[in-house]
């Protein structure tokens, strides 16, 4: 099955900072990639998500790229502030096959230092 | 309109009572995916619904735990015996078309944090 895999698991940057977060995945037959934003007692909120046949998508101070070659997708967050401190998951889905169910990786817990 | 809803939010058992956790999805969403998101750690497959059809339990830890969505809509996810290690927040996400062939946005809901003594 499939396995992904998220780095760091921690992340301090100072406010105006660059944050880049980092997922691997093991089946080639992923093909769709969101990712989560989850503040302390709060629901998972979709922010960004990328489909296999893009290798780069830009909403606004955040990010995403994918390298299927190297089964690696990674989040950029350019500007930070304060109000970006959460955890921040990474998920793949293959949504043509026999389940559709994300499967997560471990969480990076971003905090944005003032 | 109203996003996915879970009841209780807490919710404490003594180790060997039976729990049920209601998740009431989006109105209109044909799949229903239940989560179990331990302390720290990412959400994790349980088992998921289109309409009533429990498609997919492969996730669900032991046979303790039990998921149903009679009428398509309202889910329950029970748990007989609670054990410690059943403590986590579980949480209930819905999409309104098929999760197979064409991807549709799973929305969460805010999650029942289950402790166990």
């Amino acid at each position: 099955g499939e396995n992904v895999e998220q780095h760091p698991s921690t992340l301090s940057v100072q406010e105006g900072d660059s944050a880049v977060i980092k997922c691997t995945y093991s089946d080639s037959a992923s093909n769709y990639f969101p990712w989560y934003k989850q503040e302390l007692g709060k629901r998972p909120q979709l922010i960004i998500d990328i489909r296999s046949n893009v290798g780069e998508k830009k909403d606004q101070r955040i990010a995403v790229t994918l390298n299927k070659t190297a089964k690696h997708f990674s989040l950029h967050i350019t500007e930070t502030q304060p109000e970006d401190s959460a955890v921040y998951f990474c998920a793949a889905q293959d949504y043509g096959g026999s389940q559709g169910n994300l499967i997560f990786g471990k969480g990076t817990k971003l905090s944005v230092k003032p | 309109g109203a996003g996915v809803s879970q009841s209780p939010r807490y919710k404490v058992a003594k180790r060997g009572q039976d729990v049920a956790l209601r998740c009431d999805p989006i109105s209109g969403h044909v799949s229903l995916f239940w989560y179990q998101q331990a302390l720290g750690q990412g959400p994790e497959f349980l088992t998921y619904f289109q309409n009533e059809a429990q498609l997919d339990k492969s996730g669900l830890p032991s046979d303790r735990f039990f998921a149903e969505r009679p009428e398509g809509s309202v889910s329950t996810l029970k748990i007989q015996r609670t054990q410690q290690e059943d403590s986590a927040v579980y949480l209930c996400a819905s999409s309104w078309g098929l999760a197979i062939g064409v991807y549709n946005e799973q929305f969460f809901g805010p999650g029942t944090r289950l402790t166990v003594l």
